[in-house]
């Protein structure tokens, strides 16, 4: 069975900080993870994605997570906050690529304030 | 362009009144999920397709059918909705290949 376990349900920063979200996974098999962001009223977009190959991963808007498999974990980091990266944020892991179930964490709201 | 696309995106109902949200994409994808948003719960998986006539309950599947007989789409029917059933759904789909799932934009359901 799958997990996956965001801490802090809100993180507050200011605009150029560092974003970090933390995300820690189970799985009886080796991971694919994925972080997704919902902006208000709108639908999930994912934002990157770790398959196979380099554990950094670079995704779209300048994130960026590191799959590190001793910790369990996929923690996704921005260097500089923009007000724009206001939104909700989830982690979610998967069996294989695309062909099972994706589980979610519970999400992690970000405010950015000026 | 490629996408899921879900209707309605807003609806309100009463209890007990039989409904159904649509799910059609158009990238030619096996598998297809419906999910329920809720706060504090992130996204739960309700029912899953992973090919025509091929459906299988997911976590929060109570109340809830679902039918494929088309590979573009994935209907979820609430046959007697009830109050707890007011959520944000969403749609998905995904093949194999490393690319993820994409999903609609979600509909909103409220039952009073």
């Amino acid at each position: 069975a799958q997990s996956v376990t965001q801490l802090g349900s809100h993180v507050s920063v200011s605009e150029g900080a560092l974003v970090l979200l933390r995300c820690n996974y189970s799985s009886s098999v080796p991971p694919y993870l994925f972080w997704y962001v919902q902006y208000p009223n709108q639908g999930l977009q994912l934002l990157l994605k770790y398959t196979t190959g380099a554990t950094l991963v670079k995704g779209i808007n300048g994130f960026e997570a590191e799959f590190k498999k001793s910790e369990t974990s996929f923690h996704l980091t921005k260097p500089s906050a923009h007000m724009s990266d206001a939104a909700e944020y989830f982690c979610a892991v998967s069996e294989n690529s695309g062909y099972s179930t994706l589980t979610f964490g519970k999400g992690t709201m970000l405010l950015v304030s000026p | 362009e490629a996408q899921v696309t879900q209707n309605p995106r807003y609806l309100i109902t009463v209890t007990g009144k039989k409904l159904t949200v649509t799910c059609s994409q158009n990238m030619n994808h096996e598998y297809m999920s419906w999910y329920r948003q809720d706060p504090g719960l992130g996204l739960r998986q309700i029912y899953y397709s992973m090919n025509v006539e091929v459906t299988d309950k997911g976590d929060v599947p109570e109340g809830y059918k679902v039918s494929r007989k088309e590979k573009r789409n994935f209907p979820l029917i609430l046959e007697s909705p009830s109050p707890n059933q007011t959520s944000l759904y969403f749609c998905a789909s995904s093949n194999q290949g490393g690319h993820g799932y994409t999903f609609g934009s979600g509909t909103r359901l409220t039952v009073v």
